[in-house]
């Protein structure tokens, strides 16, 4: 059964980055067929898709947040990893890492790891 | 890019049925698959429909979904309504280059 588990700090500070990191177990990274995407949101709102990443380093980046945004893959690791640099109040939020089909749907998530962002 | 549009909240009695819609800004609703996630509190999503009206293994069927062009929208609905049902539904789509947008979500009261 695939398993994502996203891991970082609780905590940041704002104006710093962002750095999480979701580790799949039970597949491949590497498959033909997925997508690996992060997706986030803030406390009582709804689902905001941040950026999805393909395993040849591909990568796909909401417009809104493409200016701050990096992922990164690591199919070593089978892991792949999400920067956000500059970050206000307004980026907490419980961030999911996910599995997408095609690129196109997510069927596979993460429990999510909420990051709070505050002096 | 375009959005999708839900009611921000929808209710219904136990055994009746609900459906959910959800509108597409700009660009065929038909254009590209429409994504259906049910979402109780303090967990992560989990899907209920995908490719417009597919159920993955799991879903009762009393789960549906559907597209309508002439009002560029997809609807999702819900039959038989059961207490457990009561979530957060959101709507999924993207564009041509891969940008995954999701609805605004849709809180389901059953009472």
């Amino acid at each position: 059964q695939l398993q994502l588990q996203e891991s970082g700090p609780g905590l940041v500070k704002p104006s710093e980055t962002l750095s999480l990191t979701c580790t799949v177990s039970g597949g491949s990274i590497s498959s033909s067929t997925y997508y690996w995407g992060w997706i986030r949101q803030p406390p009582g709102k709804g689902l905001e898709w941040i950026g999805s990443i393909y395993y040849s380093g591909s990568t796909y980046y909401n417009p809104s947040l493409k200016s701050r945004v990096t992922i990164s893959v690591d199919p070593s690791k089978n892991q792949f990893s999400l920067q956000l640099i500059s970050v206000t109040a307004a980026d907490t939020a419980v961030y999911f890492c996910a599995r997408l089909y095609g690129g196109n749907s997510v069927d596979y998530w993460g429990q999510g790891t909420l990051v709070t962002v505050s002096s | 890019n375009f959005m999708l549009t839900q009611p921000h909240s929808v209710s219904e009695s136990p055994g009746k049925t609900e459906t959910i819609s959800c509108t597409r800004s700009s660009g065929s609703i038909a254009s590209n698959y429409v994504q259906w996630y049910q979402q109780r509190p303090g967990s992560a999503p989990t899907t209920v429909i995908y490719e417009d009206n597919q159920r993955p293994s799991g879903v009762p069927d009393r789960f549906s979904g559907s597209i309508d062009s002439s009002s560029n929208s997809a609807s999702l609905t819900i039959s038989g309504l059961k207490t457990e049902d009561e979530a957060d539904y959101y709507c999924q789509s993207y564009d041509s280059s891969l940008k995954v947008v999701f609805g605004g979500g849709t809180k389901l009261t059953v009472l």
